[in-house]
């Protein structure tokens, strides 16, 4: 079983609507939950993190967690061409005294203009 | 500039050279990372430095010798690889339980090509 599973898509949406992006984890012990965006040939870059059950909004990014459901997500509200990348899923687990992140395939998303 | 910078970009190299990628960070994190990502697979956690302790080793092939001589630098010594080792190699540093968060910030990556 993977541990992060991501659809790796392309998820394609018109410019100007909501995007949602959807990760499962295994592991019921993770703790931490991230959102990196990857542009093409580019290095991944945090976007969101959120550790509580419920809702946590940045600007046009809103990340939602779901414990009981081993369930994250990732909303863009008002998509932009420029939001078009891949987005990878991470969760972390404390393990012997640092931050173990294990991340998804990624889910490509594509803005269309 | 970036917080971790990893040279060289790119390299191509055979299977019987030796070879080393190199990382910096400016951040005073205290744990750095070797991740390896390759087309259509998740980035694979290789290695794990904590205070220049090394504290994880994700069943790497012995061909891939880390080294972290101080907090702020990491090299990824590598000899004999295959083919199939091509791939991005990224580096990564974290606050590590400092700050309990997990975040990591990433350098470019060397693109590694093995012929």
């Amino acid at each position: 079983q993977k541990e992060v599973e991501q659809n790796s898509g392309p998820l394609s949406v018109p410019e100007g609507a909501i995007a949602s992006l959807n990760c499962t984890y295994s592991d019921r012990g993770s703790q931490s939950f991230f959102w990196y965006r990857q542009y093409s040939g580019k290095s991944p870059e945090l976007i969101m993190f959120i550790y509580s059950n419920g809702d946590k909004e940045d600007g046009r990014f809103t990340a939602q967690l779901n414990k009981a459901s081993q369930y994250v997500s990732l909303l863009i509200r008002d998509s932009q061409p420029s939001d078009s990348a891949t987005y990878l899923c991470a969760v972390n687990v404390n393990s012997g005294g640092y931050q173990k992140v294990t991340f998804g395939i990624g889910t490509k998303l594509q803005v269309i203009p | 500039e970036t917080g971790v910078t990893q040279t060289p970009r790119h390299l191509v190299m055979g299977m019987t050279n030796k070879k080393s990628l190199k990382c910096e960070q400016h951040l005073g994190h205290n744990a750095m990372y070797w991740y390896k990502q390759s087309a259509k697979k998740p980035l694979e956690l290789m290695f794990v430095y904590n205070f220049k302790e090394q504290t994880e080793n994700n069943s790497v092939p012995s061909r891939f010798s880390p080294e972290c001589p101080n907090s702020s630098h990491l090299f990824l010594h590598l000899h004999t690889l295959q083919p199939e080792d091509s791939a991005l190699y990224l580096c990564a540093s974290g606050p590590g339980l400092a700050k309990n968060t997990g975040e990591l910030f990433f350098g470019e990556g060397s693109r590694l090509t093995v012929l």
